[in-house]
């Protein structure tokens, strides 16, 4: 079975700056990750997402993530945060091919916080 | 808008009764997940549904039971209400409902039983 760390709970930064969101996976397969975000009063949206190819991934909002197999990691980027980035981050990893499982591990979250 | 959409917004009810928390999929995804976040437990997984058909079962409690309709809707009845049942309720809706595919959240149902 998967399951997924969330190294930091809140993460607080000032606007402009960058950030890393850090998240680190176990899985005995291969696997499929995916960055989701949480604004205020709202469900989860995709930001991003690894399936295969590329280690590299970009997503929406200007934010990316790299696939590090070796590290277990997937760690989500921005090189500059804004005010509207506030929100609540999800890692999710779910078992690739040769898994059996359709479902998604989601990590605890992690508040990202943007003072102006 | 994720096109998913959740009945009601809000509900308020006492321990002990019943609920049924609605969900409508985005138009064409053919499968449905029910997950329960709180503050304590983050985002658990319940239930997937895919064209009608139970497809896999997370940490959902025996009190806890849904289905997915011919119209793809699904709803989510939960009986015996506890004081811990209180949390957001998420539908999420998928194409295939594949591990690869992602997953369409909707705006989420807030219980809180008193």
């Amino acid at each position: 079975a998967q399951s997924v760390t969330q190294l930091d709970s809140q993460v607080p930064v000032f606007e402009e700056a960058p950030v890393e969101l850090r998240c680190n996976y176990s899985s005995s397969v291969s696997v499929y990750l995916f960055w989701y975000v949480q604004y205020p009063n709202q469900g989860l949206q995709l930001l991003l997402k690894y399936l295969s190819g590329s280690t590299l991934v970009k997503g929406i909002n200007g934010f990316e993530a790299e696939f590090n197999k070796s590290q277990t990691s997937f760690h989500l980027r921005k090189p500059s945060v804004h005010i509207s980035d506030t929100a609540e981050y999800f890692c999710a990893v779910s078992e690739g091919p040769s898994g059996g499982s359709y479902i998604p591990t989601f990590g605890r979250g992690t508040s990202l916080i943007v003072h102006p | 808008d994720s096109g998913v959409t959740q009945t009601p917004k809000h509900l308020i009810t006492a321990t002990g009764q019943r609920v049924t928390l609605r969900c409508s999929p985005r138009s064409g995804d053919l499968s449905v997940y029910w997950y329960q976040q709180s503050l304590d437990q983050g985002l658990q997984f319940l239930i997937q549904y895919y064209n009608g058909e139970e497809r896999a079962k997370g940490n959902i409690l025996e009190r806890f039971s849904a289905q997915q309709f011919p119209d793809l809707h699904s709803e989510l009845n939960l009986s015996s209400l506890e004081l811990g049942d209180s949390a957001l309720y998420f539908c999420a809706s998928s194409v295939e409902g594949l591990a690869h595919n992602e997953q369409f959240f909707g705006p989420g149902t807030r219980l809180t039983v008193l």
